[in-house]
């Protein structure tokens, strides 16, 4: 099992572009969310999903959207890039809430200049 | 909303001496769970609570749930090189909100 895949690993932006971070899990997990990581902020939620069909927003959404089509697919778009969107983006999975723990993709890391 | 608090910030040990980091907070969490990071890398699970006192051991790692169900810990007995990295506690009602972590760097 592959698990949680993101794509692309590292990505460089200028300001104003848009583009579409991918992530994808093979577990047949309801539960997806994204997670943004900056130094001494820990890991803030962006948007999040409890099924296909289903999504809301986290503590972090301006600027970012979503949409889940499938189960397995849960990308997160970035509208107009700015330089305080320069982070690490994780993608997460799992069973719904209190059946076991998330699973993280490797991550994404993107600097926008 | 739900707000989670992990203290300390930061922990630096020699090699050999325990380690504890602390999660509280504010509202009373369905279930908290527990993750560490290794620099550079990714989150990954290490343990999930639910029941209101709950204890659990993962060989060294002792996970604890706090009786009112908003605050939990984790120790290490006798931290070793291998234990470094960044240890989060997650708080989950319907979705998870973390806590900004401990780093724990362990001088051999």
């Amino acid at each position: 099992n592959a698990g949680v895949t993101q794509t692309p690993k590292f990505q460089v932006l200028k300001t104003g572009q848009s583009m579409t971070l991918q992530c994808a899990q093979d577990m047949n997990h309801e539960y997806m969310s994204w997670y943004r990581q900056d130094p001494g902020m820990g890991l803030r939620l962006i948007h999040y999903s409890v099924g296909a069909g289903i999504t809301d927003q986290g503590e972090v959404p301006n600027g970012y959207n979503v949409s889940r089509s499938t189960t397995e697919d849960f990308p997160l778009r970035l509208l107009s890039a700015a330089p305080s969107q320069t982070s690490v983006y994780f993608c997460a999975s799992s069973r719904p809430a209190g059946t076991g723990g998330y699973t993280f993709g490797s991550g994404t890391r993107l600097t926008v200049v | 909303g739900q707000q989670v608090m992990q203290i300390p910030q930061y922990q630096h040990v020699q090699e050999g001496e325990d380690f504890t980091t602390y999660c509280n907070s504010s509202t009373t969490l369905s279930n908290i769970q527990w993750y560490k990071q290794r620099p550079g890398g990714h989150p990954v699970f290490l343990i999930q609570l639910v029941k209101s006192g709950e204890v659990k051991k993962q060989k060294r790692l002792t996970f604890q749930f706090g009786e009112a169900k908003k605050n939990s810990s984790l120790h290490i007995t006798a931290t070793q090189t291998t234990d470094v990295g960044t240890y989060f506690c997650g708080g989950s009602n319907y979705k998870l909100t973390f806590g900004k972590g401990t780093l724990l760097t362990v001088n051999p």
